[in-house]
């Protein structure tokens, strides 16, 4: 079975720090792996993902994440957090078993920004 | 362009009704998907539709739940004899098919059962 596991449930930066979230995976090959941002009220909007190659990701927002095979891992960085940053981020991984994508996610990491 | 909406924003329903949330996928996406958020949790998986089928449905709970997608385009998920522990937020996404990677989420429904 495939799993997510985000250890950090709040995490508190503040404004113009660096934040690194924290991402592990379980999963029987290699996976599809997925940031997301959620906002109060909004949609979960992507951040970015990985498919293959570069294990260095960039995404929007002036996010990047890292794959590392050898740790399961995947994890979110950003150098200079600003305080619109303050959402719920999730991580996620598909397996794209059966032609679908669904997505398994982890159970968020609350971030606060203090400004 | 338009994104995916989801109406109704919110609803609140008695124990052992029954409702009906509905997607609005972006026009042209054949993937949907439907999640379900419960308080403080991710979203979990509940069914994947290519075109009008249901490829996926590994993920609804139990015989309550249902959904269907009868041209392609809006999705309904019903629920039958809600119970309190439905009350969740229910999220659809929409993609482009299989094969692609980036699902577009709608706002979603919050759904109480009270």
């Amino acid at each position: 079975a495939q799993s997510v596991t985000q250890p950090d449930i709040h995490i508190t930066v503040s404004e113009g720090a660096s934040l690194e979230l924290r991402c592990n995976y379980s999963y029987g090959a290699t996976p599809y792996l997925f940031w997301y941002v959620q906002s109060p009220g909004q949609g979960l909007q992507l951040l970015l993902k990985y498919f293959s190659g570069d294990t260095l990701v960039q995404g929007i927002k002036g996010f990047e994440a890292e794959f590392k095979r050898s740790q399961s891992s995947f994890n979110l960085r950003k150098p200079s957090v600003h305080w619109s940053d303050a959402a719920e981020y999730f991580c996620a991984l598909t397996g794209l078993t059966g032609g679908g994508n669904k997505l398994t996610f982890g159970t968020g990491t609350q971030l606060k920004v203090e400004l | 362009g338009a994104g995916v909406s989801q109406t109704p924003s919110n609803k609140v329903t008695e124990k052992g009704k029954y409702v009906e949330l509905r997607c609005d996928p972006i026009s042209g996406h054949t993937a949907l998907y439907w999640y379900r958020q419960s308080l403080g949790q991710g979203p979990e998986f509940l069914i994947y539709f290519q075109g009008t089928g249901a490829a996926d449905d590994s993920g609804l709970p139990n015989d309550r739940f249902f959904a269907v997608r009868p041209e392609g385009s809006v999705s309904t998920l019903k629920i039958q004899r809600t119970e309190r522990g439905d009350s969740a937020v229910y999220l659809c996404a929409s993609s482009l098919g299989q094969g692609s990677s980036e699902q577009y989420f709608g706002p979603g429904t919050r759904l109480t059962v009270t």
